[in-house]
């Protein structure tokens, strides 16, 4: 079936640092979504992006999907120590949601 | 808060048993989904339910079983419990048609 592999797998950055999460499927996806869970919690819904080559902001944040609707992007500019948490993204497969595998951030003060 | 609802939080069990985990679901969104969560991993789908029926079913096997109530709020149930049923599981409600998902805290699942 349809998977999506995130890379890297875990990053530790230096508060200030800028981050990036990538997001691989092999086949093309009609959305994808980002979502955010903390440690010890549960996956919050960030955005979702449905069109070609699109680009969404959200204040430090900034996502992409590729021309080819086969990988997606995740950017953090200067990450701050609440950006601590797993990132992970995942398309709507016929109104279930099929997650990648994930990226875990740690941010140093 | 997403206003979705899971209990309990926390629970152990034996190899063999039987377990019932709740969710409440936002108001307003008529479809429950279930995920599985193990330590380390991404969410897995294991079912979801749409007024109050069976609408799309991941890779689990029969003993995991489900209900929606009239109300949306819904049920999972994992019968004959085995040890790499432990996990974190969370419900998710939405909207049909919106893919947007709003999930509960969990409910982590220990099994010995």
């Amino acid at each position: 079936g349809q998977q999506v592999m995130q890379i890297p797998q875990y990053q530790h950055v230096q508060e200030g640092e800028d981050f990036t999460t990538y997001c691989n499927s092999s086949t093309t996806l009609s959305n994808i979504q980002w979502y955010k869970q903390r440690p010890g919690g549960h996956p919050v819904f960030l955005i979702q992006l449905v069109k070609s080559g699109e680009v969404k902001k959200q204040k430090r944040l900034t996502f992409q999907f590729g021309e080819a609707k086969k990988n997606s992007s995740l950017h953090i500019t200067a990450t701050q120590t609440t950006d601590v948490g797993t990132y992970f993204c995942a398309f709507d497969n016929t109104d279930k949601l099929i997650f990648g595998t994930g990226t875990r951030l740690q941010v140093f003060p | 808060e997403t206003g979705v609802t899971q209990s309990p939080t926390h629970l152990i069990k034996t190899r063999g048993q039987q377990v019932t985990l709740r969710c409440s679901s936002q108001s307003g969104h008529n479809t429950v989904s279930w995920y599985q969560q193990a330590l380390g991993q991404g969410p897995q789908f294991i079912f979801q339910y749409y007024r109050e029926e069976e609408n799309g079913r991941g890779n689990f096997p029969p003993r995991f079983s489900g209900l929606q109530f009239p109300n949306y709020s819904s049920e999972l149930n994992v019968n004959a419990l085995e040890l790499d049923d432990s996990a974190l599981y969370l419900c998710a409600s939405s909207i049909t048609g919106n893919t947007e998902a709003f999930f509960g805290q969990g409910t982590r699942l220990t099994v010995v």
